[in-house]
């Protein structure tokens, strides 16, 4: 089956400082990224849709300065989390979509946690 | 607003037994429904999925029943295993491809 690959599995950082997660689709090309946050026992909320080659679509109340997407290559979107803050601490989870109305396929998160 | 709901936040069971898992959707335009496997510190696991044409589908040892009537959604599980146990969540979509979760259910499975 298809995999997505995020990475790092997980990353503590000092306050203040940004950290960048990777999703990667390792045998597919995927156009639509979608970045997602949860909190512990509770629900994936989405953050962002990610467009390769143009700029992501945030959720109302996602901060589009503090969360930057990049979505450069078919295989490739980022995550940086800028001036990370002890409230940023979350587990990000992305997901890819293989074309278009197909399944959408998850990696396998990322733990931040700011110190 | 959309929302996407569960009506039992935690579900113990006995292995071997069936388990069933409920969950209610708001947005009368979804048209896709999707059953996801969470286990701890891991991303989300595709289990099953049902688009809005159909009433039932079937996989290996779970079956994903929709009304649309009422807007409800349940996963069985049929001879429930330890392995099994997890947070289960629905979530449901339409053209935007979006996907939007329930709040999650705890399935805790007994030897």
């Amino acid at each position: 089956g298809a995999v997505v690959s995020q990475h790092p599995s997980w990353v503590i950082c000092k306050s203040g400082t940004s950290v960048k997660i990777e999703c990667r689709s390792l045998d597919f090309q995927a156009t639509t990224m979608f970045w997602y946050r949860q909190f512990p026992k509770q629900s994936l909320m989405l953050m962002a849709t990610s467009n390769e080659g143009s700029k992501a679509t945030y959720e109302q109340g996602v901060e589009k300065d503090k969360f930057l997407i990049n979505h450069a290559s078919l295989t490739l979107s980022t995550l940086t989390v800028t001036s990370a803050h002890p409230e940023d601490s979350s587990f990000y989870i992305c997901s890819a979509l293989r074309g278009r109305n197909e399944k959408l396929f998850f990696g396998s998160g990322t733990q931040l946690s700011v110190l | 607003g959309e929302s996407v709901g569960l009506h039992l936040p935690t579900l113990s069971v006995q292995e071997g037994d069936n388990s069933i898992i409920n969950c209610a959707y708001s947005n009368s335009a979804s048209d896709y429904f999707i059953w996801y496997k969470q286990e701890s510190g891991k991303g989300p696991q595709f289990i099953i999925d049902i688009r809005s044409n159909m009433d039932k589908r079937q996989g290996q040892r779970v079956t994903v029943l929709l009304n649309k009537t009422v807007k409800h959604l349940s996963l069985q599980i049929a001879a429930t295993q330890p392995g099994d146990s997890a947070v289960y969540f629905c979530a449901s979509g339409g053209a935007t491809n979006k996907l939007i979760f329930g709040t999650g259910t705890l399935l805790a499975v007994q030897p």
